[in-house]
């Protein structure tokens, strides 16, 4: 199956800082989303982005797909932004994670 | 809008016991219905997929299958619990291969 890999696997912010998280894979994929997962255990969509680049408020993501990666940018972070954000790649019905990065932002 | 439903929310379930995980959609028809599996601290991992009623595809050999007797119903079973059975099991949705969309998931603990 297809490889995904996340990192960093930790990241603490501090409120109003920007970071930048990766997702590499390891084959050609037709579906490419991040989520991010509150703390109940939801997982929330942010981008649906098998290529290209999009932007959704404070947060963007990039798909090089020729490359394989994906990155998920975060500006002026808050604290609600805590929490784990995975990457799922993939073809047709099936998706593979990546094991995650957990977010603390600190306020 | 469509909505996705999972219920229980948390389960606690001795060894040996038998299980039932149900997920509905509401707001489209003919989804395409998934069950995954995620271990403490860990990602998601796939178990079924389905496109269509009656129609169940597995990705790991394990002590569960899956069912969908309508068509925005998906049910995960199990005759025996195992210890290993635990963890949080997500239900999600998706029109056609495109995006998919979770539930709020079910915590099953077995003891």
């Amino acid at each position: 199956g297809i490889q995904v890999e996340q990192s960093p696997p930790d990241l603490i912010l501090q409120e109003g800082a920007n970071s930048t998280l990766r997702c590499n894979f390891s084959d050609s994929v037709n579906n490419l989303q991040w989520f991010h997962q509150n703390p109940w255990g939801q997982l929330i969509n942010l981008f649906y982005i098998p290529s290209g680049t999009k932007q959704n408020g404070r947060l963007s993501a990039t798909t090089v797909a020729t490359e394989r990666y994906s990155l998920l940018y975060i500006s002026s972070s808050q604290t609600t932004d805590s929490g784990v954000y995975f990457c799922a790649v993939g073809n047709d019905y099936k998706l593979s994670f990546g094991a995650g990065t957990t977010v603390t932002v600190r306020a | 809008s469509q909505t996705i439903h999972q219920w229980p929310a948390t389960l606690v379930q001795p060894v040996g016991s038998p299980l039932s995980l149900e997920c509905t959609v509401e707001g489209t028809s003919n989804p395409n219905l998934y069950w995954y599996r995620q271990a403490a601290g860990r990602g998601l991992q796939l178990l079924f997929y389905s496109v269509g009623i009656g129609q169940i595809s597995s990705e790991v050999p394990q002590n569960l299958s899956a069912s969908r007797p309508q068509d925005r119903q998906f049910i995960l079973s199990s005759k025996k619990l195992l210890l290993s059975d635990s963890g949080f099991y997500l239900c999600a949705w998706s029109y056609n291969y495109n995006e998919q969309f979770f539930g709020p998931g079910t915590r099953l603990t077995v003891l």
